[in-house]
């Protein structure tokens, strides 16, 4: 099943203590990205990435790292994170860019 | 679900009326847009899309138009049913240069049976 899978679903901690949310799709997919999503805001791009080895900022990316070693794999890292990095994450992926993306399900973070 | 129906503009339609949802995008330069609709405690899905040299484009009882002159898009659903109520997002993005995705704040639709 072609699919996009985000872990951890669910996920509370603490200011500073650095995270990753892992991003994976099957698709054999060239485009990535990363979004959060805040009520009144919409979906927001944090990054997102061409291809492998190739990333690039979005809208909202102080805070935030990522990396595209491989091309079904693309992380989120949060390496001091801060509680108004609360919310909810998703990861996409498309073919290419110019065509609709698949997105995960969701990554709910909590930052106390 | 996920509570992303927050300060959200709703769209309140009885079942089986048609539904119309505006967006108003904001690059002239955008040249590739999506409609998007996420059901509570999913991602979004994929509805339809349409290049800028199009203003119409129709699917399977969806529509979608593109005004470019006033960067204006809107979604219609033909005979809408419960399974529609939804958040419905616009995206906007440019295939050729830059490639970041902008999305739309999102309007919920609320099927009345």
């Amino acid at each position: 099943e072609a699919q996009v899978t985000q872990n951890p679903r669910y996920l509370i901690t603490v200011t500073g203590k650095k995270l990753t949310v892992t991003c994976s799709q099957n698709m054999n997919h060239e485009y990535m990205s990363w979004y959060r999503q805040d009520p009144g805001l919409g979906l927001r791009q944090i990054y997102y990435s061409m291809n492998v080895e190739v990333t690039d900022k979005g809208d909202v990316p102080e805070g935030y790292k990522v990396s595209r070693k491989e091309k079904r794999n693309f992380p989120l890292i949060l390496e001091s994170p801060s509680p108004n990095q609360t919310s909810l994450y998703f990861c996409a992926s498309s073919p290419r860019t110019g065509q609709p993306q698949h997105f995960g399900d969701g990554t709910r973070l909590s930052i106390l | 679900g996920e509570s992303v129906g927050l300060h959200l503009p709703t769209l309140s339609v009885q079942e089986g009326d048609n539904s119309i949802i505006n967006c108003a995008y904001s690059n002239s330069a955008s040249d590739y847009f999506i409609w998007y609709k996420q059901e509570s405690g999913k991602g979004p899905q994929f509805i339809i899309d349409i290049r800028s040299n199009m203003d119409k484009r129709q699917g399977q009882r969806v529509t979608v138009l593109l005004n470019k002159t006033v960067k204006h898009l809107s979604l219609q659903i033909a005979a809408t049913q419960p399974g529609d109520s939804a958040v419905y997002f616009c995206a906007e993005t440019f295939s050729g240069g830059y490639q970041k995705v902008t999305f739309g704040t999102g309007t919920k639709l609320q099927v009345i049976p």
